[in-house]
């Protein structure tokens, strides 16, 4: 039973408009929220957190927009770049102190030139 | 180096047979996870380190799985009976727990099972 949902395997996208990449949970006991990037051949890094007593974190071009109501979380990227093309997991920390993130199955972002 | 280091980046072995997976955190990083990425899938967790000792060890599958991280550094994933269905890129994580969830992995090693 996946807990973090990311419905959508792909998404392309013009370099310099914006990527919109989306993620459902469904278990409401997750303190945070977190989006990974990763590379082929590269393990995932870290791109941006918010806490679920927050509904919008941003950092630089990347913005997380978090709905608790909708048990919804959006990563905003613009302006799109070429170097953006990676897969995208999102991924949740459950309250608690666990240190056990749970993740989405990815998102393959396309930007192109 | 600077980063999360795993070897070896790929192991090809038979079924039955028994494998160790390394991982080498960043110095100074208490907190050492292993995840297991199956093809398709985002990282499954399998067990976290604090220090020397399991603090969580849930996600490990079966028996067949064991880890130890025996001076609070350097870990071992071994895998004993090696089946088909372990095949998949095994992720090592380390953090300094400085913010939630905020985890450097290394490159993986993947591990096929024929």
């Amino acid at each position: 039973d996946q807990q973090v949902k990311q419905n959508s395997p792909s998404l392309s996208v013009q370099e310099g408009r914006i990527s919109i990449l989306n993620c459902d949970y469904t278990n409401s006991m997750f303190d945070y929220f977190l989006w990974y990037k990763k590379y082929p051949a590269e393990g995932p890094t870290f791109l941006i957190s918010i806490s679920s007593i927050k509904d919008k974190n941003e950092d630089g071009r990347f913005t997380v927009f978090l709905n608790k109501s909708a048990k919804h979380l959006s990563l905003h990227i613009v302006p799109s770049q070429p170097g953006d093309s990676a897969v995208y997991f999102c991924a949740a920390l459950p309250q608690g102190g666990s240190e056990k993130l749970v993740f989405g199955k990815g998102t393959k972002l396309t930007v192109n030139p | 180096g600077a980063g999360v280091s795993q070897t070896p980046s790929n192991k090809v072995t038979e079924k039955g047979k028994y494998v160790e997976l390394r991982c080498d955190p960043i110095s100074g990083h208490t907190a050492l996870y292993w995840y297991r990425q199956s093809l398709g899938q985002g990282p499954e967790f399998l067990i976290y380190f604090q220090g020397t000792g399991a603090a969580d060890d849930s996600g490990l599958p079966n028996d067949r799985f064991f880890a130890v991280r025996p001076e609070g550094s350097v870990s071992t994933l071994k895998i004993q009976r090696t089946e088909r269905g372990d095949s998949a890129v095994y992720l090592c994580a380390s953090s300094l727990s400085a913010r939630p969830g905020e985890l450097f992995f290394g490159e993986g090693s993947r591990l096929t099972v024929l």
